[in-house]
């Protein structure tokens, strides 16, 4: 099946700092993106859309200037947490659209931790 | 807005016992998903569910879409210890609407 992967799998970082977490589609082209963020044993939250080619399309109360978006390529999405504190810690991960079925594949998930 | 309620939020059962989780949303849906994660891993996909009433089946597993396309449910047969997880579901509102995940029912089975 599709395959999509997520770098880095683990960030430690400081307070203060960014962070950018790669999101590829490995075996097929993706025009759009999602990426979530998960509290644990929490839910997923929807967080943006990533479109290629244009600008991502953010969810209420996500905050655009702090989570960058930039879908560069039709395999290529990337997520910047600007300036992390340590509620910015979690576990993000992305998910692009399958041909069949509309599912999702999911990323294998970024770890953040903010010291 | 659109929500999608899942219950229970912890299920603990003995290996060999039947498990079934449930998802209820405010408004119709389109179509409904399930997903199962592992403990420390990601979603992975297991099936949609689009038609009014429709059952589909994955060996030990039977998921549901209720008459209303408002509900749905996962059925456990015997359940095994490789079934421990969570279970998500996620609804959508309009055939290329967003996702809405229900908060998830963990799954313990205890050998």
């Amino acid at each position: 099946g599709a395959v999509v992967s997520q770098h880095p799998s683990r960030v430690i970082c400081k307070s203060g700092t960014s962070v950018k977490i790669e999101c590829r589609s490995l075996d097929f082209q993706a025009t759009t993106m999602f990426w979530y963020r998960q509290f644990p044993k929490k839910s997923l939250m929807l967080m943006a859309t990533s479109n290629e080619g244009s600008k991502a399309t953010y969810e209420q109360g996500v905050e655009k200037d702090k989570f960058l978006i930039n879908h560069a390529s039709l395999t290529l999405s990337t997520l910047t947490v600007t300036s992390a504190h340590p509620e910015d810690s979690s576990f993000y991960i992305c998910s692009a659209p399958g041909l069949v079925q509309e599912t999702q594949y999911f990323g294998p998930g970024t770890r953040l931790l903010v010291l | 807005g659109q929500q999608v309620m899942q219950i229970p939020q912890y299920q603990h059962v003995q290996e060999g016992e039947d498990f079934t989780t449930y998802c209820n949303s405010s408004t119709t849906l389109s179509n409904i998903q399930w997903y199962k994660q592992r403990p420390g891993g990601h979603p992975v996909f297991l099936i949609q569910l689009v038609k009014s009433g429709e059952v589909k089946k994955q060996k030990r597993l039977t998921f549901q879409f209720g008459e209303a396309k408002k509900n749905s449910s996962l059925h456990i047969t015997a359940t095994q210890t490789t079934d421990v997880g969570t279970y998500f579901c996620a609804g959508r509102g309009s055939t290329l609407g967003r996702l809405y995940f229900g908060r998830g029912t963990q799954l313990t089975v205890w050998p």
